[in-house]
């Protein structure tokens, strides 16, 4: 697509429920990344995938949190058993792979709108 | 460990007046990568440049501009005659080389409102 697609866009749930928030990245673009905005908290890196893999899982903030990625493009964020202080903006972000990228004259990585998490 | 310092918090100023965000950075990489995104109230991330850490010059774009003092690890953006339309949080962001480095880092942002 034109840009990187997430859904749904806004998720109310029950805490202790379960969740998965999706993305849909540009065509073509190898790396995604996850982040999660809260307030207080600013931008918070989650976990990358370069492909179907994810060599860098360092933010998952605990193991309720889990990601996958299939065919080197849609990717699904899981949250179990949800807290309240899961609530935040999740965001997507997909790029050409890190070498490819470094090679373009000001490249950027392009964001999607964000999944609005409220945990109640 | 890559840090990025966002020191002002909430700037305000009338339209037209000239202002200037700071960035100021850490890494141990000796190639990386700085970036500005602006989040409107609409809430998406809006890339606005990305500047490499072994080209200094410092970059122009119509009532944008960004300073780039690698001596002082700093990554400065000025809006010249500022517009209501400037009203967003900006994040400044570091990335590293490497694949597994190429996560951004961000600031906490700064919240520009601009006043007619």
């Amino acid at each position: 697509g034109a840009g990187v697609s997430q859904s749904p866009s806004n998720k109310v749930t029950e805490k202790g429920k379960d969740v998965e928030l999706r993305c849909d990245p540009i065509s073509g673009h190898t790396a995604l990344y996850w982040y999660r905005q809260s307030l207080g908290q600013g931008l918070e890196f989650l976990i990358y995938f370069q492909g179907n893999s994810a060599p860098d899982k360092s933010g998952l903030p605990s193991d309720r949190f889990s990601a996958e990625r299939t065919g080197g493009s849609v990717s699904t964020l899981t949250i179990q058993r949800t807290q309240q202080e899961d609530s935040a903006v999740y965001l997507c972000a997909s790029s050409l792979a890190p070498g490819r990228a470094q090679l373009r004259r000001n490249y950027g990585y392009t964001f999607g709108s964000g999944t609005r998490l409220t945990v109640v | 460990a890559q840090k990025v310092t966002q020191a002002q918090t909430e700037i305000s100023v009338v339209e037209k007046e000239d202002v200037t965000l700071d960035c100021v950075y850490e890494t141990r990489d000796t190639t990386y990568y700085l970036f500005w995104y602006k989040q409107p109230p609409s809430g998406e991330l809006v890339f606005l440049i990305r500047r490499n850490s072994f080209d200094e010059q410092n970059e122009i774009s119509g009532r944008y501009s960004w300073n780039f003092q690698k001596s002082t690890s700093s990554f400065n953006f000025t809006i010249t005659a500022s517009q209501v339309v400037d009203s967003a949080v900006y994040f400044c962001a570091l990335s590293g080389s490497t694949g597994a480095n190429s996560k951004l880092t961000f600031g906490k942002g700064i919240t520009l409102s601009v006043r007619p």
